[in-house]
This record gives C-alpha cells, sequence and structure tokens, in this order.
C-alpha cells in the first residue's frame, strides 16, 4: 500500500520563499508528481521526479530523495494566487496515489 | 481538444436516488481514471480503464457504484442508492500512457455531488 504525509496548512507571505515537504511509503515507485489544486476547481500539473535531485521550473522546483521516501516543493516569489493546496502524489504500479494536500495561504 | 469534460459539473439528489455522471477524456488518451474527493482530502482513487477494459477498482468501490467505458471514449460512472457518505467531487482524469512517462493525469473539472 501507499502512505504519503504532508502538512495540512502552511502560510507565508507574498515574495517570500516556502518549501512543503512531503514523506511517503510505498510498495512500488514510479516517480512522484506535485499537483495545485485552487478551491472549487481540478488539480493541474506540477511538476514530476523520478530520479533523486531537483528539477527547477521557473519559480518551482521540486526535490526527491527516494532512499528517504522524501520530497519538497519549492515555491518563490509568492504571489497571491499561489493560495491553492498542493498536492503530492506517487506512482505506483498503475495508479497515482495523492496525499490529503497541502493549503497554502499567501498573504499581503 | 478541450480537455477532459465532465457532465453534470453539480449534482443534487436525494438520498436513494441513482445518479450517474459522464466523462469525457482526450481523444487520443487510452487510459481513464475516476477519483472522490472530499473536502480537505486529497483525491482517493476509485477505478481505472485502459481503452474499455476496467483493469483496477478500489476497495472503496462498493457494489452500489459502477463504471463503464463501452467504447474506449467516454466513461460513465452510476452510483445507485445514493447515501450522504457518497456526497463528494467526483473526479475524472486521463492520460497517454504509464503516468511514470512524467506527464501525469490531466484531470476534468469534476462532478460535485450533494446528497439530501
Amino acid at each position: 500500500g501507499q502512505n504519503i504525509d504532508q502538512p495540512t496548512e502552511m502560510t507565508a507571505t507574498e515574495g517570500a520563499i516556502v518549501q512543503i515537504n512531503c514523506t511517503y511509503q510505498t510498495s512500488g515507485f514510479n516517480g512522484l508528481f506535485w499537483y495545485q489544486q485552487h478551491a472549487g476547481e481540478a488539480p493541474t500539473f506540477l511538476s514530476y521526479n523520478v530520479l533523486d535531485g531537483l528539477e527547477e521550473k521557473g519559480r518551482f522546483s521540486s526535490f526527491l530523495s527516494r532512499s528517504k521516501g522524501y520530497s519538497y516543493l519549492l515555491l518563490k516569489e509568492l504571489q497571491m494566487k499561489d493560495s491553492a493546496s498542493y498536492l503530492c502524489a506517487v506512482s505506483g504500479y498503475s495508479t497515482l496515489t495523492f496525499g490529503k494536500g497541502t493549503m497554502l495561504l499567501v498573504s499581503p | 481538444d478541450t480537455g477532459v469534460s465532465q457532465d453534470p459539473r453539480h449534482k443534487i439528489t436525494k438520498r436513494g436516488q441513482n445518479v450517474t455522471f459522464r466523462c469525457d477524456p482526450i481523444s487520443e488518451h487510452n487510459r481513464l481514471y475516476w477519483y472522490r474527493q472530499t473536502l480537505g482530502q486529497g483525491p482517493e482513487f476509485l477505478t481505472y480503464f485502459q481503452n474499455e477494459a476496467q483493469l483496477e477498482k478500489s476497495r472503496l468501490l462498493s457494489d452500489r457504484f459502477s463504471a463503464e467505458r463501452p467504447k474506449g471514449s467516454f466513461s460513465t460512472l452510476e452510483i445507485q442508492r445514493t447515501e450522504q457518505g457518497d456526497s463528494a467531487m467526483y473526479l475524472c482524469a486521463s492520460s497517454l500512457a504509464r503516468d511514470h512517462q512524467g506527464y501525469g493525469y490531466t484531470f476534468g473539472s469534476g462532478t460535485r455531488l450533494t446528497v439530501v
């Protein structure tokens, strides 16, 4: 089975940097995804890691350590529109298993 | 292609009624997934299809739930004898191939079900 943990809520200030952590225990691993979900909307793809290390995409970066079962999503130069839920998802043998999501609130 | 479409967007039904939701995936995607999401939780896997074959069902999918993808294109999810605990957002997603290729899933906007 899969067990995925991430903080429930985080707050940060506009322009700051925030790191959202995710730890996982899985019976199969084919990569880790991060999704962003605004209230009442569908999750949208942010990043994918299958090898250890850092993947950078503009203001967003994601890191993976497979030996530690650990990932983080780094958001830089925070904007108000970044207020959303951030979902960590692990790809198993055939489907994605999602964590409960981290609600990020960005304040002015 | 307009992405993954779900219909209806919202459904309010009385307890005990049957409801059916439809999902139209991205046309070239051969995999289609159904997830359920409640407030403050991440999406929970229900079932998935590769073409018209239903390959996996979660233990969450009780006998009251049935899903079909008759021609390997659109899919329907039916809930019979709805209960208040069925109230949730039902998300459909599709993918081109194994998600480990790095593109993950494309989600539809969901159907929000409220059972009163």
